[in-house]
């Protein structure tokens, strides 16, 4: 089945700086989702880009479909940026998501 | 986008005993999702629920563990059975949208097994 991995494992800021997350998949997928997750445990949605480049306030994220990869970009993190990262495709099936290992963030005031 | 309800929230459970966990959905939907998330882990999918049919279960997680209920296109149950400290995890409901396949989570329910 198709393989999800994400780096780096662990990643630890001061506030303001910047970060890249990277997701890399090992098929072609036509979905990609990425997903905060909080110290709480929910899940929040930040990106479906199946490809090309969004932008969301202090956050963005690029696609690159043919290339197998796609980067998380947090701009001026801040300590609510903490908790963990993970990018999702969908199987070879196109049936159900598969989750990446996640990147744990730790933003330090 | 989907708004999910799961209940309960957290628990903390007697090894040997079950429980079931609930999903509102607040529109009709074909297909439920549930994962488990053990601690420190990935999210891994445990069944899809159909309404109307039988759960398919992914390899590693059978029907007499996490039996599943599908009564209606806007609810559905999981109840993790005869638990045991391994199950500590949280579970979360999930849905897709039917336009674009993007995938909307529930709060999650965090069980510990003592």
């Amino acid at each position: 089945g198709i393989q999800v991995e994400q780096s780096p494992p662990d990643l630890i800021l001061q506030e303001g700086a910047n970060s890249t997350l990277r997701c890399n998949f090992s098929d072609s997928v036509n979905n990609l989702q990425w997903f905060h997750q909080n110290p709480w445990g929910q899940l929040i949605n930040l990106f479906y880009i199946p490809s090309g480049t969004k932008q969301n306030g202090r956050l963005s994220a690029t696609t690159v479909a043919t290339e197998r990869y796609s980067l998380l970009y947090i701009s001026s993190s801040q300590t609510t940026d903490s908790g963990v990262y993970f990018c999702a495709v969908p199987d070879n099936y196109g049936q159900n998501f598969v989750f990446g290992p996640g990147t744990r963030l730790s933003v330090l005031p | 986008s989907a708004v999910i309800s799961q209940k309960p929230s957290r628990d903390i459970c007697q090894r040997g005993t079950s429980l079931t966990i609930q999903c509102q959905v607040d529109s009709q939907v074909t297909m439920m999702f549930w994962y488990r998330q053990q601690p420190g882990q990935s999210l891994t999918l445990i069944a899809t629920a159909n309404q109307g049919s039988e759960a398919t279960y992914e390899s590693g997680f059978v029907i007499d563990k996490f039996p599943i209920s599908r009564p209606n296109l806007t609810f559905s149950t999981l109840t993790v059975s005869n638990m045991s400290p391994e199950d500590s995890s949280i579970y979360l409901c999930s849905v897709d949208s039917a336009n674009t396949g993007e995938l909307f989570f529930g709060e999650g329910s965090r069980l510990t097994v003592l």
